[in-house]
């Protein structure tokens, strides 16, 4: 069965600390891809990043960066020196290979981030 | 810019008055999907379109109904909303299928009120 589990419901940093984001998959397929959505007080999911299953170099862009170990079935999210703007519920979602006229995504519950300054 | 919009941003309605939700795109995809998200909870995917083929999700109640009359609308109706079906309701798209490679592209929701 497929599962996303975000065990971390809720986290407050002040301004400029590091924050990590956790994420745990399940999933029998050997073809699936991972991504993380931000979704800001707005309301709209924005995409912020997608690998494959076949991929597990870790990938930064700017301050955020991310690392992915298929040993673990970790997918996790961190933002180095954040900022109030970061503040916003973050998903981790995964989404398999095996349906063909579908990219149907299985969300984790999210975690909320707050920044404070 | 291309987007996904969606009309109006906050709707309320009566319990049990039917009420329609609308969805756009200008991104010419394929593929739109319907989510439900409660308070603090997970998106719920109900049904989505690939172009025409309608697919509803196993658990998804006989009380969401979801209309695509050309590429670029959707409509989700709820015939008879009841006091459980408040919620953020979100459409995205996404391109040709791509055995779950491509990414969803989000409008940003209607928040439906049932009084």
């Amino acid at each position: 069965a497929q599962k996303v589990t975000q065990a971390q419901t809720e986290i407050s940093v002040v301004e400029k600390e590091d924050v990590t984001l956790d994420c745990v998959y399940e999933t029998r397929d050997t073809t699936y891809y991972l991504f993380w959505y931000k979704q800001p007080p707005s309301g709209e999911l924005v995409f912020l990043i997608r690998r494959n299953s076949f991929d597990e170099q870790n990938e930064i862009s700017g301050r955020y960066s991310w690392n992915f170990q298929k040993s673990t079935s970790s997918f996790n999210f961190t933002i180095t020196a954040s900022q109030v703007v970061d503040s916003a519920v973050y998903f981790c979602a995964l989404s398999e290979a095996g349906d063909m006229d579908t990219d149907k995504l299985i969300f984790g519950t999210g975690t909320r981030l707050q920044v404070f300054p | 810019d291309a987007m996904v919009i969606q009309n109006p941003r906050y709707q309320v309605t009566q319990f049990g008055k039917p009420v329609t939700l609308s969805c756009s795109q200008t991104l010419n995809h394929n593929v739109m999907y319907w989510y439900q998200q409660k308070s603090s909870q997970a998106p719920k995917l109900l049904f989505h379109y690939y172009d025409k083929d309608f697919n509803n999700e196993a658990d998804t109640p006989d009380n969401f109904q979801s209309r695509r009359p050309n590429t670029s609308f959707c409509f989700l109706d709820i015939r008879s909303p009841g006091l459980g079906d408040a919620a953020m309701y979100l459409c995205a798209t996404s391109r040709d299928p791509g055995r779950g490679y491509n990414e969803q592209f989000f409008g940003p929701g209607t928040r439906l009120t049932v009084l």
